[in-house]
């Protein structure tokens, strides 16, 4: 069994300063670990993810995230924020054993960043 | 196309109607999934097929959904009885095989059930 939490459902962050989203999960396998955004009206897009070797990987537009098995994290940050970043940003879960497909999804946490 | 793309995009039906939500993948993914996300929260898997046969369908709330992909390309979600419950907006990914890495998502249909 698998699970998320994604601690703070909004975020205000000013133009320009470090983006911190926070995300928790359990799981009875090693994980494979995702992060997605959601702009308004838009599908998900895949901003990076976690499957094995380097903990720490980078995705898209400035994003990165570091996986933590001691802490069961896996935090989405990016240096400076821009006003595109405004977003709802999902972190998500899967078990790696062969066979299991399926994704399972934090709440979400909506992004603000303040000009 | 170029990518998943889900029809129609916004769906209002009365209670107790019947509803059919397409999705058409991109070509030549294999897997397809279905997942529904209410307000607020975030996408709840449903449905997972590997060609054209369910792999998985533990995440179909009861008996009233139901999902086929009879040519391994395009799927419909079938709803029957709609309940207001079951409003939300119901999400498409395909990927090119069956490990998930790469799950590309359409746009979502917007159900509405008044």
């Amino acid at each position: 069994a698998q699970s998320v939490t994604q601690l703070g459902s909004h975020v205000s962050v000013s133009e320009g300063a470090l983006v911190l989203l926070r995300c928790n999960y359990s799981s009875s396998v090693p994980p494979y670990l995702f992060w997605y955004v959601q702009y308004p009206n838009q599908g998900l897009q895949l901003l990076l993810k976690y499957t094995t070797g380097a903990t720490l990987v980078k995705g898209i537009n400035g994003f990165e995230a570091e996986f933590k098995k001691s802490e069961t994290s896996f935090h989405l940050t990016k240096p400076s924020a821009h006003m595109s970043d405004a977003a709802e940003y999902f972190c998500a879960v899967r078990l790696s054993n062969f066979g299991n497909e399926k994704l399972t999804f934090g709440t979400g946490t909506r992004l603000t960043i303040i000009p | 196309g170029a990518g998943v793309s889900q029809t129609p995009s916004n769906k209002v039906t009365e209670k107790g109607k019947y509803v059919e939500l397409r999705c058409d993948p991109i070509s030549g993914h294999t897997a397809l999934y279905w997942y529904r996300q209410s307000l607020g929260q975030g996408p709840e898997f449903l449905i997972y097929f590997q060609g054209t046969g369910a792999a998985d369908d533990s995440g179909l709330p009861n008996d009233r959904f139901f999902a086929v992909r009879p040519e391994g390309s395009v799927s419909t979600l079938k709803i029957q009885r709609t309940e207001r419950g079951d409003s939300a907006v119901y999400l498409c990914a395909s990927s090119p095989k069956g490990d998930n890495t790469e799950a590309f998502f359409g746009q979502g249909t917007r159900l509405t059930v008044v």
